[in-house]
């Protein structure tokens, strides 16, 4: 089965501290995403990355960045927190196959409160 | 922009009944649509994919239908159980070739009582 990881099911951050969120996915795919989780808002995609050093911008990346230097790992930065960034953040993976249609696989996910 | 709508109250059913939930959307004609599980502080799983050209979709007790004219997706849960209380998402493939990117809708919670 695969298995996508997170380093840190709850983190309480202040406002200003730089964040770190990795996750580590063992099934050698090689798109991975993070996505954060608002009620309401549903899933909203931060950065997407399609193999080891590419990246692409998602539909919120402001305030954020990230870093592929190995296919099973994706972290996410967020350089200065702030509040409005509370949320719970899921980190996801996919073999892209040879159409795109799979699934993807999602982590349990990490609730950042920040202060 | 491409918009999707799923049912934000929650749906409450009697165990045995059928449960069916929602998904709609707009500006957009998707190749693919997929449905997603997730339980209270847990990341979604994966439960069906239905492409454009299928109607209809069934695993076990659950049946997705997707119709391109209405844009509209129904997913139905047959002979439901407690169990099956989660929140429930369909998402629609972002159009970016083979990134595989999807577009989520905000779920439907789904109760299903004793």
């Amino acid at each position: 089965d695969v298995k996508v990881t997170q380093s840190s099911r709850y983190l309480v951050k202040r406002t200003g501290e730089k964040v770190f969120l990795e996750c580590v996915q063992d099934m050698d795919h090689e798109n991975m995403f993070w996505y954060r989780q608002d009620p309401g808002l549903g899933l909203r995609l931060i950065y997407f990355s399609y193999d080891v050093k590419m990246k692409e911008k998602g539909d919120i990346p402001e305030g954020y960045s990230v870093s592929r230097e190995k296919k099973e790992r994706f972290s996410l930065i967020l350089e200065s927190a702030s509040t409005n960034q509370t949320s719970m953040y899921l980190c996801a993976s996919k073999d892209p196959g040879t159409s795109g249609k799979s699934e993807q696989f999602f982590g349990p996910g990490t609730r950042l409160t920040v202060l | 922009s491409q918009k999707i709508e799923q049912n934000s109250e929650a749906l409450n059913i009697q165990e045995g009944k059928t449960a069916t939930l929602t998904c709609n959307y707009t500006n957009y004609s998707p190749a693919y649509l997929q449905w997603y599980r997730q339980d209270p502080g847990r990341g979604p799983v994966f439960l069906l994919l239905i492409r454009e050209n299928e109607k209809e979709k069934r695993k076990e007790r659950l049946k997705v239908t997707f119709d391109t004219t209405l844009k509209q997706s129904l997913f139905h849960i047959t002979a439901s159980q407690p169990a099956d209380s989660a929140t429930y998402l369909c998402a629609l493939d972002h159009g970016s070739g083979n990134t595989g990117k999807l577009i989520f809708g905000q779920g439907t919670t789904l109760q299903v009582k004793p």
